[in-house]
Parts: C-alpha cells; structure tokens; sequence
C-alpha cells in the first residue's frame, strides 16, 4: 500500500492561488471519488477541508477546491492569507476498507 | 460536537505492546453511521492509517500492520483501544484517533494526538 505522491513543498504570495498536486494509480484515486484534503498546522491535530473530491465541510473557506483527473487530485487555494501556510495531506479510499494517505505538502506563504 | 481524547503511557520498551484508548464524548460510538479510526504519524512524517473499527467490534487494518494489531471497542464507556504488539524504534509516532463517517466522509473529526516513544 504505497503512499500518494504529493510535492515536498509550494509556496505562494498573499492573494495568490496555488495548486497541490495528489497523484496515485488506478487502485486508489483513479478509482474512487472518496479523495480528502487535511490541512495540519504545526503541533495540531489534520482538518478536514475537502472530501469526497471537491466538497467542503461546513466552516471551510470557499477558498479551497478540490478537483480529480484519472489518478490525480487536486487541491487550490485562491487568495492566500498567511493563516494557510500548513502541511496538507491527501487521502484517497484504496478498496477492501482501506485508506492511504499522500506524503504531505508544506505551503508557504511568501 | 462530538470530541475524541486519547490516552496511555507515552514510553513503551521495544518488544512490548502499545496500547492506547480513546474516549468519544458529545456523541455515541454506537452510531451505525460511522467507524473509528487510528492514524499515525511518525515524526516530521507523514499520515498513516492504520485501521478502523465499527461499534459491533468488526475491524478493518492496515494490511502492512495487520500481523501485530488488535483493536477494540467498550460501547459502555464509550471508548475504543488499539494494541500494537512487538513494537521497535519505528513505531514511535504521535497516534491520532479519529471518526469515519462510513462511505462519506473519512476523518472529519480527530483527537489532539498523543506521542508514544519505543525506547529502552
């Protein structure tokens, strides 16, 4: 069960949009609409911002979006704020009950 | 707003077994809507999952784990544990416990995380 790959690092000015990538295979992303994004800030516990691919929960920005193409999800941020710079993590259902996580990618904010 | 608390000893020797409990408050770990999950992450690491457990007691678990695992679920007290056996240096991470809300959203709510170290 290997982990999804996502970039070591993005950065981004205040305003800016950036796009993190989630790539997987045809066992996890590629088959499953069931992706989440985890935004974790520094000695706190992963929030959930995007699930099932490009929902938001209740209380998450309208600033993030989730999107899929074949094996890869995505997640953007419009209009950085310094508040967004964190480590994010995606998720992907891999069948037979099981979970896998990506790798995680730090935003900073410039 | 339901709310998850882990707890259990924060050092283990190598070769002995992990275990940790976590209690779930402002909500019923009898629901049949969801599973509750244990989440690792080993430090300055990434997430790993690790496995999940329904109130009736049915468990799925990380394959690559599968072999030293076991978790449990007490309805009466509201609490589920996880015991991880023959632990190494390896398994020192923070473990997080979280809820699944079956085939909809996974991990929408989490536990602060508690840091267990395997030293000697």
């Amino acid at each position: 069960q290997s982990a999804l790959t996502q970039p070591a690092s993005v950065s981004g000015s205040p305003g800016q949009s950036i796009t993190i990538s989630c790539t997987g295979t045809s066992s996890n992303v590629g088959s499953y609409k069931l992706v989440s994004w985890y935004q974790q800030h520094p000695g706190k516990a992963p929030k959930l911002m995007i699930y099932e691919g490009s929902k938001r929960p209740s209380g998450v920005s309208n600033r993030f979006s989730g999107s899929k193409s074949d094996n890869t999800a995505s997640l953007t941020i419009s209009g950085l704020q310094a508040e967004d710079e964190a480590d994010y993590y995606c998720c992907s259902y891999a069948g037979s009950s099981t979970w896998v996580f990506g790798g995680g990618t730090k935003l900073t904010v410039l | 707003q339901v709310q998850l608390q882990e707890s259990g000893p924060g050092l283990v020797k190598p070769s002995q077994t992990l275990s940790l409990t976590c209690t779930v408050s402002g909500g019923s770990i009898s629901s049949a809507t969801y599973y509750w999950s244990w989440i690792r992450q080993h430090p300055g690491k990434g997430l790993e999952w690790i496995g999940f457990i329904y109130y009736s007691g049915g468990t799925y678990y990380n394959p690559s784990l599968k072999s030293r695992l076991t978790m449990s679920v007490d309805t009466s007290k509201n609490q589920f544990s996880l015991k991880l056996s023959s632990v190494t240096a390896a398994d020192t991470a923070v473990y997080y416990c979280a809820r699944d809300q079956i085939g909809v959203v996974p991990f929408d709510y989490w536990g602060q995380g508690t840091l267990v170290t395997v030293s000697s």
